[in-house]
């Protein structure tokens, strides 16, 4: 069956790292997107792709970066982590490009900043 | 730029009574909404949406939600809840702009069915 996937699932590191989250799908969708989710605040986007070489940023993506080299996956980077990006990060994908479209969420990534 | 509120951030309730979940957004545009669904330790998934057309729209596990233009609202209802549907549960908006975001989600409702 198709997926999408996230690793690690768990993730602990320390203030100024860089640190890079996986995900992976295998429905051939074009768009993937990037969120976190914190309390009180739901769920925010931080960058999103509509295809191969194409990057968008959200909301909050200062302190993050995408890049899409492939349909399956888009890596999420956190140049130099701090402390205020210790989150739930979701990755998801939908197929098409309309703003109709379902988005198809993975499991998520906990991240802890120490 | 578009916003969802979702008024009640908690929401206790016991097994086989009903419940709605309620939800406005902003937008001077026509609009799409969506209701999801995460259950504890696991990813959204799709309750069901409004596109256009019927203002009730059916999801599944029997929950529906209706469309109501004229007070910018979304409310997510279920007659008669399980225990399984302890959840949190998002409503989100997309407004069909070009260089707008594609969806917006509101801060979620954490419904807690008691036994």
């Amino acid at each position: 069956d198709a997926e999408i996937t996230q690793s690690p699932r768990h993730k602990i590191t320390e203030t100024g790292r860089q640190v890079t989250l996986a995900c992976h799908q295998t429905w051939n969708h074009n768009n993937m997107f990037w969120y976190r989710q914190d309390l009180g605040h739901g769920l925010r986007l931080i960058h999103y792709s509509y295809g191969v070489q194409d990057t968008n940023k959200g909301e909050v993506s200062d302190g993050y970066s995408v890049s899409r080299s492939n349909t399956e996956d888009l890596p999420l980077t956190l140049e130099s982590a701090a402390s205020s990006q210790t989150s739930v990060y979701f990755c998801a994908s939908s197929p098409n490009r309309g703003f109709a479209d379902t988005q198809y969420f993975g499991p998520g990534t906990r991240l802890t900043v120490l | 730029a578009q916003s969802v509120t979702q008024l009640d951030s908690q929401v206790p309730v016991f097994e086989e009574a009903p419940v709605e979940l309620r939800c406005n957004y902003s937008s001077s545009v026509s609009v799409y909404l969506f209701w999801y669904v995460q259950y504890p330790n696991q990813g959204l998934q799709l309750l069901l949406k409004y596109l256009s057309g019927s203002t009730l729209v059916k999801g599944i596990n029997g929950f529906e939600a209706e469309f109501n233009k004229s007070q910018t609202s979304f409310h997510l209802r279920k007659p008669s809840v399980h225990i399984s549907d302890t959840a949190e549960y998002f409503c989100a908006v997309s407004v069909p702009l070009s260089g707008n975001t594609p969806l917006v989600f509101g801060k979620g409702t954490r419904l807690s069915v008691i036994a």
